[in-house]
């Protein structure tokens, strides 16, 4: 069964960077893009980008470009999105989630999701 | 980017009731390209409806979806209990992707 499988809560201080991770299994990592979602507490979703685990091929919401750098290790089947320059807008729990197929239904739904990862961010 | 403006923004509703949530794109999109979700509270979203109709895995059948252009709906035909949750419209057309503000469903 699909599974993703985040990294947990973090505290960070103001201005700090924080790495996040999304450990997949029970797929081929390779043939799906992974997406990554911010949820502030009590709000909608925003999407911030997505990486081809394959290639590595990355595209990013413009709002998020400068905040957010998203990487795969191939060999761990792992995503990591880094968040920098954090500030209390950045508070959220963020979500990484397995896109449709990009060969068979280019559709971007989102039919797997991790559990959410939240980020405080706090002196 | 593509606005998607849902309503209403929350519901009250009844056990067997029929309720119907509404998505308006700013742009046209291909049906395709919208999808629903529900999202219970404390926890991630999960797909309901893709591609404008078709019921995810294990989805009951009271959730139906339709819809073309810039005017996509959600019904779900007998509201029961377990159904207490925000539902959110996405599209996946174009950079960015976008939810709507989502719609709060509580039983009566």
């Amino acid at each position: 069964q699909v599974n993703l499988l985040q990294s947990r809560a973090a505290l960070v201080k103001p201005g700090a960077s924080v790495k996040l991770s999304c450990k997949a299994s029970g797929y081929t990592f390779t043939d799906y893009y992974i997406h990554w979602v911010k949820q502030s507490h009590g709000k909608s979703l925003e999407w911030i980008g997505y990486i081809n685990p394959n290639s590595g091929y990355t595209n990013y919401n413009e709002k998020f470009k400068s905040k957010a750098t998203l990487t795969v290790d191939k060999s761990t089947n792992t995503a990591y999105m880094e968040l920098s320059r954090l500030t209390s807008e950045d508070s959220a729990t963020y979500y990484c989630t397995r896109g449709s197929s990009y060969i068979y239904h280019p559709y971007n739904w989102f039919a797997y999701w991790g559990q959410g990862t939240l980020v405080t961010v706090s002196s | 980017a593509i606005v998607l403006n849902q309503s209403p923004s929350s519901i009250i509703a009844s056990q067997g009731e029929k309720v119907t949530i509404t998505c308006r794109a700013s742009s046209s999109i291909s049906s395709n390209y919208l999808h629903w979700y529900q999202q219970k509270p404390g926890a991630f979203p999960k797909l309901v409806i893709y591609s404008t109709s078709y019921r995810a895995s294990g989805v009951p059948s009271r959730f139906s979806g339709s819809g073309s252009g810039t005017s996509y709906s959600f019904t779900i035909s007998r509201v029961e209990a377990e159904d207490v949750a925000t539902y959110y419209c996405q599209q996946g057309s174009s950079n960015p992707f976008t939810f709507g503000s989502g719609t709060k469903l509580e039983i009566k």
